[in-house]
């Protein structure tokens, strides 16, 4: 498949097991952060977002936490299954027009079964 | 309903040759974002588009242009190609309001320039 990126951080977690991808973003001022994840030969697909007043947000089977003070988000992945292995990529963005996504580097999961 | 769809999905061009992607945005979605993904850079923003205005820019040469039509779909143009313009170039489009902030990304067209 495409290679989405060749020096990515990898993270290898065993099937069944919980993963947690971290993610140092820039802008204090993001008013909005969202998880998406990659696989080979497609777009990112949308996991997860969490507004700038919150601190947790949890999905099915995902949960995404936001620590403002050290500009720090984490993406917690519950039961992997090899399904989850893909490029996990995060993103912050501003409201009012300013519809511009900013993306942290990615991690890449690989679930061994 | 259907996806954000791009054509070509993949395409060889020449240096110096100029190239024009399309993206057909989600119905009813009419702000569309482009985006450049390379294994060295990552994902750069590109343009964003919203009732056919360009409203925000990337840090990009003016050889990267765009438009959106009346019916939200869009193009990127990119002239006098370069070997690092090599990359996957995403589309993505959004419904404005809501609660999901997310964008929906096509899959891509991957350009290669030799």
């Amino acid at each position: 498949g495409e290679s989405v990126g060749l020096h990515l951080p990898t993270l290898s977690v065993q099937e069944g097991d919980n993963s947690i991808i971290n993610c140092a973003y820039s802008n204090s001022a993001s008013d909005y952060f969202i998880w998406y994840k990659q696989e080979s030969g497609k777009g990112p697909q949308f996991i997860i977002d969490i507004r700038s007043n919150m601190d947790k947000r949890q999905g099915q089977r995902v949960t995404v936490l936001l620590n403002k003070t050290v500009k720090h988000l984490s993406l917690q992945i519950a039961a992997t299954q090899p399904g989850d292995s893909a490029v996990y990529f995060c993103a912050w963005g501003s409201n009012f027009g300013n519809e511009k996504l900013t993306f942290g580097t990615g991690t890449r999961l690989t679930i061994i079964p | 309903k259907a996806g954000v769809t791009q054509t070509p999905r993949y395409l060889i061009k020449t240096r110096g040759q100029q190239v024009t992607l399309s993206c057909s945005p989600i119905s009813g979605h009419r702000s569309v974002s482009w985006y450049q993904q390379t294994p060295g850079q990552g994902l750069q923003f590109l343009f964003e588009y919203f009732s056919e205005t360009q409203r925000n820019k990337g840090n990009f040469p003016g050889r990267f242009s765009g438009r959106q039509f009346s019916n939200s779909r869009s193009e990127m143009n990119v002239s006098t190609l370069e070997l690092g313009d090599s990359a996957l170039y995403l589309c993505a489009s959004k419904s404005l309001g809501g609660t999901n902030y997310g964008y929906t990304f096509g899959s891509g067209t991957r350009l290669t320039v030799v």
